[in-house]
């Protein structure tokens, strides 16, 4: 199984900062990886996908990037609502879709 | 709008089966070429794929739950189901039904998720 490690577990920022997230795969996945937000009792929601397409509707402040194994998604300007959990998921490796273990952003 | 809404008991007891039920609305079970999902979530934890159930019955199942998943897709109802037997406290986790879609670029993506149902396995 392709295992997917994001890092920081966690991570505090303010309003209006740029914030980055980063994902890692255990092998490479070309740019078969997509990127959830959670907030908390919610079901995730669809930010990035393919690496770096932008879901539909969501705010072009959310930006996606990397191939291969190394992946990140950033935030160019925090803004209240962004405050949630981020989870990053290979869809390389049919059919079991790993999802990396989240990171918590807080204010 | 596709929406996906969980139903099923809350509270089982340990060695019994754990059954949900997906409703889909909005759309056909049987269109489209989606793959029907379960996900789930421990109590503060990440996400876990437990399978998925096309419209034809086909399914895949987490092979870390071994064999004691079932899943089953009725389009005359367009719900789609889990059970999983010989449910431990471990089986303890909020359930998500969710939509498997391939994207025009060949990507895989979840894109539409129910709310979620917390099922809590105790005596």
């Amino acid at each position: 199984d392709i295992q997917m490690t994001q890092s920081p577990s966690s991570l505090s920022a303010s309003v209006g900062d740029r914030v980055t997230i980063t994902c890692r795969a255990s092998q490479s996945i070309s740019i078969y990886l997509n990127w959830y937000q959670q907030k908390p009792g919610k079901a995730p929601k669809l930010l990035i996908y393919g690496a770096s397409s932008l879901q539909s509707g969501v705010p072009s402040r959310f930006s996606g990037s990397g191939s291969g194994t190394d992946f990140t998604l950033t935030i160019s300007s925090l803004q209240p609502e962004d405050f949630a959990t981020y989870y990053c998921q290979q869809s390389f490796s049919t059919p079991l879709y790993t999802f990396g273990q989240g990171t918590r952003l807080e204010i | 709008q596709v929406q996906l809404q969980e139903s099923g008991p809350g509270l089982v007891k340990p060695s019994q089966t754990l059954s949900l039920t997906c409703s889909v609305s909005g759309g056909s079970i049987s269109s489209g070429g989606h793959y029907w999902s379960w996900i789930r979530q421990h109590p503060g934890k990440g996400l876990e794929w437990i399978g998925y159930v096309f419209h034809t019955g086909s399914t895949y199942h987490n092979p870390s739950l071994k064999s004691r998943v079932t899943m089953s897709v009725d389009t005359s109802k367009n719900q789609f189901s889990l059970n999983l037997t010989s449910v431990t406290a471990a089986d303890t986790a909020v359930y998500f039904c969710a939509r498997r879609t391939l994207t025009i670029s060949g990507v895989v993506i979840i894109d539409y998720w129910g709310q979620g149902t917390l099922v809590t396995v105790s005596s």
